[in-house]
Parts: C-alpha cells; sequence; structure tokens
C-alpha cells in the first residue's frame, strides 16, 4: 500500500523560508521511473505544480518560481523536501506531495495535503 | 510556458447525463494530458493519464480522448459521487494544471 504523508509549519512568517518534508512508504525513491512531485492548492483556487524529485536525482522546477525552489530526497528515510524561501502571504496554500510511478509526469498517489499559512 | 484552458468552469447537470469537459493547450503536449477528479477537502484523484488511458480502480463511465493541444473528459451516465471539481494537467514540458471545471447537480 503506497501512502505520503506531508509535514511542516502550519505557520510562516512573510519572507522566511518553508520546508516542508513528504514521508513516504510503499515504494521506494531509487526505483527506476518513480518520482515524488509537489503540487499546491490556495484556498478556493486551482492546483499549481511546483517541483518533481526523480528516482536517478534529476530535479525539475516550476519556470516561475524556481528561484525560490529547492527538492531533495533522502532515500534512506523515505522522505523527500521541498523548501521555499520569501515567502508571502500569496503563498497561504494547501501543500501537496505526490508520486509519479514511470516516470510518467502523472500522479497515482497523493498525500492528505498540509496547509501553510503565510502571516506576520 | 504550457497555459491549459479548460471549459467550462462550472457545469451544471443532472444524475445519468453525459458531461463533457474540454481543455486546450497552448502548444502541442502529444498525448502528456491527465485528469484528476477533486472533492472539497480532499487531494484530487487520477482518472485519466496519457489523455485516454483509464487508471486502476477508475468506473469505465469515465473517458478521455484527445492529442495535440484539444482534450476532452467524458462522463456517461452522471452519478451521485461524481459531482465534483475536475482538472486537467499537461505533463510535456514541466507541468501545467488547468483552472478546474465544477461539475454541480442541476
Amino acid at each position: 500500500q503506497i501512502t505520503l504523508k506531508e509535514s511542516g509549519p502550519t505557520l510562516v512568517k512573510p519572507t522566511q523560508t518553508l520546508t516542508l518534508t513528504c514521508t513516504f512508504s510503499g515504494f521506494s525513491l531509487s526505483s527506476s521511473g518513480v518520482g515524488v512531485g509537489w503540487i499546491r492548492q490556495p484556498p478556493g483556487k486551482a492546483l499549481e505544480w511546483l517541483a518533481l524529485m526523480y528516482w536517478n536525482d534529476d530535479k525539475r522546477y516550476s519556470p516561475s518560481l524556481k528561484s525560490r525552489l529547492t527538492i531533495t530526497k533522502d532515500t534512506s528515510k523515505n522522505q523527500v523536501v521541498l523548501t521555499m524561501t520569501n515567502m508571502d502571504p500569496v503563498d497561504t496554500a494547501t501543500y501537496y506531495c505526490a508520486q509519479t510511478p514511470y516516470g510518467s509526469g502523472s500522479y497515482s498517489y497523493w498525500g492528505q495535503g498540509t496547509l501553510v499559512t503565510v502571516s506576520s | 510556458d504550457i497555459q491549459m484552458t479548460q471549459s467550462p468552469s462550472t457545469l451544471s447537470a443532472s444524475v445519468g447525463d453525459r458531461v463533457t469537459i474540454t481543455c486546450r493547450a497552448s502548444q502541442s503536449i502529444s498525448s502528456w494530458l491527465a485528469w484528476y477528479q477533486q472533492k472539497p477537502g480532499k487531494a484530487p484523484k487520477l482518472l485519466i493519464y496519457k489523455a485516454s488511458s483509464l487508471e486502476s480502480g477508475v468506473p469505465p463511465r469515465f473517458s478521455g480522448s484527445g492529442s495535440g493541444t484539444e482534450f476532452t473528459l467524458t462522463i456517461s451516465n452522471l452519478q451521485p459521487d461524481d459531482f465534483a471539481t475536475y482538472y486537467c494537467q499537461q505533463y510535456n514540458s514541466y507541468s501545467t494544471f488547468g483552472q478546474g471545471t465544477k461539475v454541480e447537480i442541476k
């Protein structure tokens, strides 16, 4: 059974750096083709793709947010970490991590999401 | 960046109806398109990948078609559980989601 779960702060101040951890089970990020991505959704708005980490350490970032994002993995801990710098109130959203099998880019398994509020 | 435009934004339908949602890409994405269903407070659920492949466990009343820049999601015989918001996602170049289509009860 594949599961993913996001963890991190629920409240961050403007200009701070957000660090979110995705802890997963039921698959290995060392298996060929597998990837773990991050997607966010502001309250009442659409989904926005952020970043993707592949099994081979290849990384992809949203062009509009690339300068603020870093994605890393710890295969031994079954974790993928996303950091986003210079947080702003417009970054308030539910952040999801999700798994894409076979390098496809469509996400078959999702975490429950974690709401991050940016406010002073 | 590839932009994804869904239409309509809202769709009113009745149980048993056949509904169609359209997604247009700003440039060709071949068949690298997925469709998701999302209910309030829940994570999205993958329905269709590679434009027309049905994800395991998804009822066959859901179908997808298209290639290049124009795609459709069709729900035949709409069921009460299908009232939700639907998103398309391209993954040809990085990834982009559409703005969503809410299917509501007529």
